[in-house]
């Protein structure tokens, strides 16, 4: 019944090694948003996707990259990682903008 | 940026009890929405208040909206151990139809 799917749920990177994060969803949703959440902090929007319409936060850093390569999977790419990286990472879908969004469980990201 | 702020920061009561938490917004928008997060989850959505809407239930979940005030409430009555969690409140900052985050409310409910 898992409706949006973060994988894996926890993973550990080395400072500046790449690395990936997936999330699948099975609601054909148009909208998918990647959230990143540092503990007792707000869910900080890092971009997100109508379709394939790519929205970049203006503050989101450009070591932070995502693909779309179609409308059930979003992956979020952090090219270097660094210490301050390390947080929750959060999926999210929308039928549209402007209506309720749906979670997955979250990545949390440590980095070494 | 942070649009919403939650007050308070943090809320402790005993089951059955109310709990109360406020949402202030700092610009106009579309729609107010409240989730829930356990502790290392994500969040769950709990309801969608429109911007021309001043009340909606759920369950035991009321939420209030004035957007002259900007400013929203959320009201959970007769609280269960199980309600604790953090509570957040999102708006789509200046009308843009996406949500943004404010640092939620930590509610902890004690049997």
């Amino acid at each position: 019944d898992a409706m949006v799917i973060q994988n894996p749920r926890y993973q550990v990177t080395q400072f500046g090694k790449p690395v990936t994060l997936s999330c699948s969803q099975t609601l054909n949703h148009n909208v998918m948003y990647w959230y990143q959440q540092k503990s007792s902090q707000a869910p900080k929007l890092l971009f997100h996707y109508y379709d394939k319409d790519f929205n970049n936060e203006a503050d989101t850093p450009d070591n932070f990259q995502s693909r779309r390569p179609n409308t059930s999977f979003c992956f979020l790419d952090i090219r270097s990682p660094g210490l301050g990286d390390a947080a929750m990472y959060l999926c999210a879908t929308s039928r549209l903008k402007n209506e309720k969004l749906f979670f997955g469980s979250g990545t949390q990201l440590s980095v070494l | 940026s942070q649009q919403g702020e939650e007050d308070p920061q943090a809320l402790s009561i005993q089951e059955g009890e109310n709990a109360t938490m406020n949402c202030s917004y700092k610009t106009s928008i579309n729609n107010l929405q409240w989730y829930r997060q356990n502790s290392g989850r994500g969040l769950v959505h709990l309801i969608l208040i429109r911007s021309n809407e001043r009340e909606k239930h759920s369950g035991r979940l009321r939420v209030t909206l004035d957007t002259s005030k900007k400013s929203s409430s959320l009201l959970i009555t007769a609280s269960r151990a199980a309600d604790t969690a953090s509570y957040f409140c999102a708006t789509d900052e200046g009308g843009s139809y996406i949500p943004t985050f404010g640092r939620g409310t930590s509610l902890i409910v004690h049997p």
